[in-house]
């Protein structure tokens, strides 16, 4: 099993909070990853991070920000929570491998906005 | 456009009993295909990646298969067990960027039965 982590797993907050997901990994893997996914639908890449001072937007538009000061730690900060952010928020990490680039994800925070 | 289309969108077998789970894709240019597994509520963990020199590849129970040619993919089954419960997606990655780009397919949610 990999090791990374999320915290919290599941979060129930109003509308208008200041959150933050927490995503941490102790493989020493420079790229990490954020996805959001909603139920039934296809993962989307919202932040990825080739490494330390290193953060990009995805594919899908996000309200949210990222930050990467840490190797191992790569949070998502949404500044002002609101219904259409409730959704899955998936982390992952991958190794330098460019065959494969294969990617190890975490458990995932269920976030539900009131 | 670079896209991955499961099939079926989901399936009910009895326990014991083989399944197919099928993934086309469109994605080019093309560097390796994973199927991974996810459990409701987690995150997914990879079964299989193939690259464009392989066509089959065994984790166990399951069986991935690669034609390139054709850009269809498939997933077998053997003797699933109630724990194969879950959503199966289909990732592509293509060769066009260090980032190692991956498309996701919404996934087959498999249900066994006992």
């Amino acid at each position: 099993e990999a090791d990374i982590y999320q915290t919290p797993r599941y979060l129930v907050i109003g509308t208008g909070k200041k959150i933050t997901l927490e995503c941490s990994q102790t493989m020493g893997h420079d790229k990490m990853y954020w996805y959001q996914q909603d139920p039934g639908m296809e993962l989307h890449l919202i932040h990825y991070s080739y490494g330390v001072n290193s953060t990009e937007k995805g594919d899908l538009s996000s309200e949210s920000t990222v930050s990467r000061i840490r190797t191992e730690h790569f949070p998502l900060t949404l500044e002002s929570a609101r219904p259409s952010h409730t959704s899955q928020y998936l982390c992952a990490s991958s190794d330098e491998d460019r065959a494969s680039y294969e990617q190890y994800f975490g458990p995932g925070t269920r976030l539900t906005v009131t | 456009k670079n896209q991955v289309e499961q099939s079926p969108q989901s399936l009910i077998i009895l326990e014991g009993k083989n399944c197919t789970l099928q993934c086309n894709y469109t994605v080019s240019p093309f560097s390796n295909l994973r199927w991974y597994k996810q459990d409701t509520g987690r995150g997914p963990v990879s079964l299989t990646i193939m690259t464009f020199s392989e066509n089959t590849k065994s984790n166990g129970r399951y069986t991935a298969t690669l034609d390139a040619d054709t850009k269809q993919s498939s997933l077998h089954i053997t003797a699933s067990q109630l724990s194969d419960s879950a959503s199966y997606i289909c990732v592509v990655s293509d060769r066009g960027s260090t980032l190692g780009r991956l498309y996701f397919g919404r996934g087959t949610q498999l249900t066994v039965w006992p």
